[in-house]
């Protein structure tokens, strides 16, 4: 069974820093795309950051670019998004999900708080 | 403001055959494929179509996905109670402000 499982969520100042991972099971991580994906209380979905299989090639967001970091570690099936510089807006719940070119199989989501 | 335009809600009565549009640009929908996502209250995205109008196993041949020219849209057949959901497009875009984009969502009630 197809499993992807966010962690790291949690309440942070602003200008803090926070790593979200997503643990992958059920399914050859290493062949796969993966995608961070957000979504605001009570707003509409919004595309964050994508990588390909290999970690080689990386995309974002204009909102977050130069703040966001993706990387994965194929060998722990395991994604990760380092977030530094956080905002208020960037309060949301972040999704992970598998797929190419756009996101198929996605996983339940872990909350992110950026307050004072 | 989002990239993809949807209507912000959309209704029919059970049975009934409902269609939700997505309008976008020549860099996203006119040049790739458009996927459809629900979301029922509470949970994740569920991917409903992909491709423009493939749809996963397990999705009833009741959804369907259509595109023309830079719009798509979806249509549900037979509308049940438990269709009662947001429904979402994304596209893939190949401007430089960001390769992924979706549609702000129509929340779909069953009346």
């Amino acid at each position: 069974e197809v499993q992807l499982v966010e962690s790291g969520g949690g309440l942070v100042q602003p200008g803090g820093s926070l790593r979200l991972s997503c643990a992958a099971s059920g399914f050859t991580f290493s062949s796969y795309w993966m995608h961070w994906v957000r979504q605001a209380p009570g707003k509409g979905l919004v595309w964050v950051s994508r990588i390909n299989s290999d970690g080689s090639s990386t995309s974002y967001a204009d909102s977050v670019k130069g703040r966001f970091t993706i990387s994965r570690d194929n060998a722990k099936n395991t994604l990760y998004l380092q977030m530094n510089s956080l905002r208020a807006e960037d309060t949301a719940v972040y999704y992970c999900a598998r797929g190419w070119p756009l996101p198929g199989y996605w996983g339940q989501g872990t909350l992110v708080t950026v307050s004072s | 403001q989002s990239v993809l335009t949807q209507p912000p809600s959309a209704s029919g009565t059970p049975g009934q055959r409902v269609t939700i549009s997505c309008s976008g640009s020549s860099s996203n929908i006119g040049s790739n494929y458009v996927y459809w996502y629900q979301q029922l209250p509470g949970t994740a995205p569920k991917l409903l179509i992909y491709r423009n109008n493939q749809r996963p196993s397990g999705v009833p041949d009741r959804f369907s996905g259509s595109k023309s020219g830079t719009s798509a849209s979806l249509a549900i057949s037979g509308l049940r109670s438990e269709d009662e959901a947001d429904y979402y497009c994304a596209a893939w875009d190949d401007s430089l402000s960001g390769p992924g984009v979706f549609g702000g969502g129509t929340k779909l009630t069953v009346l």
